[in-house]
């Protein structure tokens, strides 16, 4: 059973901070995706990374896809209001159909 | 263009009473997929679909739990009977199935007193 541990569970900030967030699993992954999700919302897809050692920029958010395609890391510069909410990565595997998600991060801001 | 379509958006019922979620996917998307939310757990797979044909039930909890796809257009997610510890948040989500990137519908809420 391929297993996704995203840490840390929580992460409270202050607004303008810089964060990291991280996603490990001790399977290989073929494809390794993040999703945003905002409550009472379904999942949004941010990011598909899909090579070892990919990094893909999406205005302030970075996204890394580790070497050996077991890990990868979600980092947000300068933090505003709008990037709370529950980060989720989710591994594919060889199928191509099947997603294995983490527990998610969650974000949130301080007044 | 339409996202995936889940209703309805809350649903309250009594234990030992049939549900039914309904799910429209993504015009075009080939493979559906049904999950389960909840703060202890968080997002399990219960069963996907592609091209309208059950391939993953190994999620399903158990015989209470049943899914179908008549069509491309259309699924539905059975509960029967329902109990307590089956509230939780139900999303529905579909992809295109080449790498894996899905969409999610905005969830049913599922509260069983």
């Amino acid at each position: 059973t391929q297993l996704l541990e995203q840490s840390p569970q929580f992460l409270s900030i202050q607004e303008g901070e810089n964060l990291t967030v991280y996603c490990n699993s001790s399977s290989v992954f073929s494809s390794l995706q993040w999703y945003r999700q905002e409550p009472g919302e379904g999942p949004v897809l941010l990011v598909t990374v899909v090579t070892g050692g990919e990094v893909k920029k999406l205005k302030r958010l970075t996204f890394q896809f580790g070497d050996a395609r077991k890990d990868s890391s979600l980092h947000i510069t300068a933090a505003q209001p709008g990037d709370t909410g529950l980060y989720l990565c989710a591994g594919g595997g060889g199928s191509n159909y099947k997603l294995t998600f983490g527990k998610g991060t969650l974000l949130t801001m301080n007044p | 263009d339409a996202g995936v379509i889940q209703s309805p958006r809350h649903e309250v019922t009594e234990m030992g009473q049939e549900v039914t979620l309904r799910c429209k996917p993504i015009s075009g998307h080939n493979s559906l997929f049904w999950y389960r939310q909840t703060m202890m757990r968080g997002l399990e797979l219960l069963i996907y679909f592609n091209n309208n044909v059950p391939i993953d039930d190994s999620g399903m909890p158990e015989d209470r739990f049943s899914a179908k796809m008549p069509n491309a257009s259309f699924s539905t997610l059975k509960i029967q009977p329902s109990e307590p510890r089956d509230s939780a948040v139900y999303f529905c989500a579909s992809s295109l199935g080449r790498i894996g990137e899905q969409y999610f519908g905005p969830g049913t809420r599922l509260t069983v007193t």
